[in-house]
Parts: structure tokens; sequence; C-alpha cells
């Protein structure tokens, strides 16, 4: 079945640091792929998604290429910020509207 | 924008008794509305597909007598955890899809926090 497969947490890093958190996926056909974030004592949201392959996301700094020839999905960001320290999900969907993530990577940014 | 509520935030409850949770679409309707249960540390795990009007689509593994959904409305879907027990404590979140848009994004809730004593 479906699936994704992301890096294992917890990451910390300084402000202004780089963060790439690494997202691979196995799906048959050509899913849509999502980030969504989850602030501290808040819901899920979408950061960013691309829909077929080579699509670029992006969305507060934060970007991630659909890779179909390594089945990827990294999200990076250039330089953090301690607001955004949160957790990050990995998602695909195969077109009938059902999710599967990963299994979420805690990113703490210190000042 | 497209704004999902939960109600309640958070619930504590007696081993045996049974438990509420409301979804609601504020600002859209919502054909489809999904519910998924959390687990400290770890991450979203489907349980079941509402859509409205009709009986929901519950993933493998998920006891539909003891979850058990209603989306009565393009507005509002409900979780009843029944006869709920220390193991059904968890993190529950609903998320919809908006109607009027061809697109596969869900919007979120910010989730029940249920605990079961």
């Amino acid at each position: 079945g479906d699936s994704v497969t992301q890096m294992e947490g917890p990451v910390t890093l300084s402000e202004e640091a780089c963060l790439t958190i690494n997202c691979t996926y196995t799906a048959t056909g050509y899913p849509s792929l999502f980030w969504y974030v989850q602030y501290p004592g808040e819901g899920l949201q979408l950061l960013l998604k691309a829909t077929k392959a080579d699509d670029k996301g992006s969305n507060k700094g934060f970007e991630a290429t659909y890779r179909k020839e390594t089945t990827s999905f990294h999200l990076e960001k250039g330089s953090v910020q301690v607001s955004d320290s949160a957790v990050y999900f990995c998602a695909l969907s195969p077109n009938d509207y059902k999710l599967s993530f990963g299994a979420g990577t805690t990113v703490t940014v210190r000042a | 924008g497209a704004v999902v509520s939960q109600h309640p935030s958070w619930v504590i409850c007696k081993s045996g008794t049974s438990v509420k949770i409301e979804c609601r679409s504020l600002d859209f309707q919502a054909t489809t509305m999904f519910w998924y249960r959390q687990f400290p540390k770890q991450s979203l795990m489907l349980m079941a597909t509402s859509n409205e009007g009709s009986k929901a689509t519950y993933e493998q593994g998920v006891e539909k007598d003891k979850f058990l959904i209603n989306h009565a409305s393009l507005t509002l879907s409900t979780l009843t955890v029944t006869s709920a027990h220390p193991e059904d404590s968890s993190f529950y979140i609903c998320s919809a899809t908006l109607d009027r848009e061809a697109t596969d994004t869900q919007y979120f809730g910010p989730g029940t926090r249920l605990t079961v004593l």
C-alpha cells in the first residue's frame, strides 16, 4: 500500500540555520504530496503541496520539490526562526482524498 | 479561509461511558470529513471517511460499532466513542475537504484530547 517515510527527529537547530527534513514515499500511480505543520497546541496546517512530478511547493520560506525519480519530497528552509518550531508531517494522497502521513519530525529552533 | 472547529477540545470521562466529539466546518460546506487518531509522538492514523447523508467508510481494524460517525449536515460530523476504555485515550482530529474546490487538500480541526479513566 501507499506509505510515507520521513526523517526521524527530534531535530534541534539554532536560529538562521538550514533545515532539511527528508521524506520518501511509496505509491502506485501519481499521488499528490504534502507537508503539514503542527505548531504547539494547534491543529495541522497545510504548509505546501505538489501535485505532479517536478512541481515545487513553497510557503513561508519552505520549499519541497516532487521528485518522481527518487520518490522524494524533501522539505527545506534556508534560515529557520524560533517560530518554525513545530512538528512537520509529510503526507501523500493517491487522489482519493485519503491522506497517508509520515511519523512526523519534531523541530526545535533555539534562539 | 477554511476553518474547521472541534468540540470539546478536551474531555475526561469514566470507563464505560460514551463521548461525542463534534467537527464543524465554519465557513464552508464539507461533503467529506475525515476522522483521525493520533497517539503521542506518532503520526495520524485515518479512522474513517464521513460523507454527508451516507454511512461512514471505516479503515481496516477500526471498530465501527465502537466509533460511531454521523455526518448529518454539510457542516457537521460527529464521532461518538461508545463504552470508552482507557486504551481509547488519544487525540482525535477531524478534517474536511472543500466542497467547492476540486482539490485533495484537507483542512484540519484543532483536535480533541480524550482521556478515559
